[in-house]
């Protein structure tokens, strides 16, 4: 099986913009979950989709969304960015709701500029 | 409330064996994973404990105490490929979600 993509894999934008990333759960995956991960905070819940309903959000403001298709692709939205989402972005499957075993795209690596 | 402690770099030389310690305070604790993460690269999942043991994968084991909010995992005959960020992630049955924290940097030495 294909494991997790996510794409773009490098993206640069400016202060102010707005970003949509997307993941492609591994086959079969019901559930996708969202990261941010930074050097100094670790590794930061975004949100949880399961079957096209958001089952958890992490403590981020509003402008990150997301939101999951019903092939369970999953798409994540920042919108204007600040210098502080300069981070990479983890998109996690997992094949139902239980989150012990999850699968780790390669992630997508933001700069704010 | 929630909380997760695990050291913050552990270093250890080739063919050595190293234990990296995690502590939590969960709500609604489920179990508790451990995933491992090179430098620029996805974590991956190692394993996972509900219940109370050592549970044993190759070279790698896993410790869960749920009485002490605590557990560890082992690595024996360490390598250089083991380099690497180690986290713990406790799962949550209240919110149905792992929690992470910096994770452990792990160097070994030749």
């Amino acid at each position: 099986k294909a494991g997790v993509t996510q794409t773009p894999r490098y993206l640069i934008k400016t202060r102010g913009q707005q970003v949509t990333l997307s993941c492609s759960p591994i086959s079969g995956h019901r559930s996708v979950s969202w990261y941010q991960q930074t050097p100094g905070q670790g590794l930061q819940f975004l949100f949880e989709y399961f079957s096209e309903t958001q089952r958890n959000k992490g403590n981020f403001p509003g402008r990150f969304s997301g939101r999951q298709f019903s092939n369970s692709r999953s798409e994540m939205n920042v919108s204007t960015l600040e210098l502080g989402d300069s981070a990479l972005y983890l998109c996690a499957s997992s094949l139902d709701k239980s989150a012990d075993t999850q699968y780790f795209g390669p992630g997508t690596r933001l700069t704010v500029l | 409330g929630q909380s997760l402690e695990q050291p913050s770099e552990v270093t250890a030389v080739e063919g050595a064996i190293v234990q990296i310690n995690c502590t939590y305070q969960t709500s609604g604790f489920y179990g508790l994973s451990w995933y491992q993460q090179h430098d620029g690269g996805a974590p991956t999942f190692l394993s996972y404990n509900a219940l109370d043991g050592l549970e044993e994968t190759g070279r790698f084991s896993s410790f869960l105490s749920r009485s002490d909010s605590y557990g560890y995992l082992l690595l024996q005959e360490l390598q250089m490929k083991d380099s690497a960020s180690y986290f713990c992630a406790p799962l949550s049955g209240n919110t149905g979600k792992l929690i992470f924290g910096q994770g452990t940097t792990l160097q070994v030495k030749p």
